[in-house]
């Protein structure tokens, strides 16, 4: 079975610190994605990566970077956190193929409190 | 603009059919249908998808119109464990555009 971790289950930051939040998965999938969970608003991808080092904007990047050291972790990074990134933020993986019928598998979610 | 529209909830007895209707009137030939569900305190999980035919597998089937403007998932016989938040995605090449769910009850 896929198996995608995320660091934490919940986590708790103060307005400007630098938040990482982590995620793992163990099936050698190429992609990976983080997304954002609000209620009414439902799954917003914030980036992807389709390979180490390389990373595409999802649809609301701004605030957030990211980080792809290897193919199996994938890192979310607020530089500086604000009380609007406080929600639910879920890692996702996929086998990479072209025009596929890729399935994500994704983690349990972190629910970031800013304070 | 969201790509999918569901209702925001429904509900359904016990061991009955659940049909859950989607529209996605923007989709262009490419974009496949995919369904996902989010049980409690999960991440959402792979249920179904289709491009054009309507599917079937052990979960589920997928009804899909003939213009593709639309499509239905079937749950043939619901239980309490289907309790969920249900979501049609438009996928758009690597991209998943998710709606906002539908909330399934499933009443005993």
């Amino acid at each position: 079975d896929v198996k995608v971790t995320q660091s934490s289950r919940y986590l708790v930051k103060r307005t400007g610190e630098k938040v990482f939040l982590e995620c793992v998965q163990d099936m050698d999938h190429e992609n990976m994605f983080w997304y954002r969970q609000d209620p009414g608003l439902g799954l917003r991808l914030i980036y992807f990566s389709y390979d180490v080092k390389m990373k595409e904007k999802g649809d609301i990047p701004e605030g957030y970077s990211v980080s792809r050291e290897k193919k199996e972790r994938f890192s979310l990074i607020l530089e500086s956190a604000s009380t609007n990134q406080t929600s639910m933020y879920l890692c996702a993986s996929s086998l990479r193929t072209v025009w596929s019928t890729d399935t994500q598998y994704f983690g349990p979610g972190t629910r970031l409190t800013v304070l | 603009d969201a790509k999918t529209t569901q209702p925001n909830s429904m509900e359904s007895n016990e061991e009955e059919p659940v049909h859950l209707p989607c529209n996605h009137s923007t989709i262009s030939g490419t974009d496949y249908i995919h369904w996902y569900r989010q049980l409690p305190s999960q991440g959402p999980e792979y249920v179904i998808h289709g491009l054009t035919s309507n599917v079937n597998n052990r979960m589920a089937s997928l009804a899909i119109a003939e213009d593709r403007k639309s499509s239905t998932l079937i749950l043939h016989r619901a239980t309490l464990r289907d309790a969920a938040v249900y979501y049609c995605i438009l996928k758009v090449g690597y991209q998943f555009y998710f709606g906002t769910g539908t909330s399934l009850t499933v009443i005993p």
